[in-house]
């Protein structure tokens, strides 16, 4: 049971260009989240999906796109990446919106030179 | 913004000792959660405790919360150098359907 991937783990991008995270959980959870963690900031919320077919804002959604493709898969896209969007991002799922616990991927390192 | 506030920042105790970490937040919560990370990892979700509840086990764990101070403790019991990584409280607010994390205490177990 591979719980919730995410890919790549490693990226750098250069100011101005575009990717997109990928992330799947197969746990058949109905709840995919994205936080980003920078050092002594804990983690922040940039977008999540309640439920298929919806997304909504965190904390921290400028610069930042989501789509939740199907049930099982969530992808955050950096249309222009900054310097600013250096961090490390952790995609997260739950089976439920109401705040239940979440499963984490391993992370994505993303350096914007 | 942060809901919840760990302390202390960091840890630094031997094998077999209890390391105690605090939590408070700011607004009433539906319920409040540990987490854990190693270091380079994703994190892993500990232990649940609900607004209604004052106390909860799991194994070597022993989570408190008071509601009237707003604030939680964790306690692990016995700790091995396995402990070692960084220890999340995150809060789930009432009518909310997000967590929020706080910043983190880095707990070091030395053999």
């Amino acid at each position: 049971n591979a719980g919730v991937t995410q890919t790549p783990k490693f990226q750098v991008l250069k100011t101005g260009q575009s990717m997109t995270l990928q992330c799947a959980q197969d746990m058949n959870h109905n709840s995919m989240y994205w936080y980003r963690q920078d050092p002594g900031m804990g983690l922040r919320l940039i977008y999540y999906s309640a439920s298929e077919g919806t997304t909504d804002k965190g904390e921290v959604p400028n610069g930042y796109n989501v789509s939740r493709l199907n049930k099982r898969e969530f992808s955050l896209r950096l249309e222009s990446a900054a310097p600013s969007q250096t961090s490390v991002y952790f995609c997260a799922s739950s089976i439920t919106p109401t705040n239940e616990k979440l499963f984490f991927g391993s992370g994505t390192q993303l350096s914007v030179l | 913004s942060q809901q919840g506030e760990e302390d202390p920042q960091a840890l630094s105790i031997q094998e077999g000792e209890n390391a105690t970490m605090n939590c408070s937040y700011k607004t009433s919560i539906n319920n409040l959660q540990w987490y854990r990370q190693n270091s380079g990892r994703g994190l892993v979700h500990l232990i649940l405790i609900r607004s209604n509840e004052r106390e909860k086990h799991s194994g070597r764990l022993r989570v408190t919360l008071d509601t009237s101070k707003k604030s939680s403790s964790l306690l692990i019991t016995a700790s091995r150098a396995a402990d070692t990584a960084s220890y999340f409280c995150a809060t789930a607010l009432s009518g909310y359907s997000t967590l929020t994390f706080g910043k983190g205490t880095m707990l070091l177990v030395s053999p």
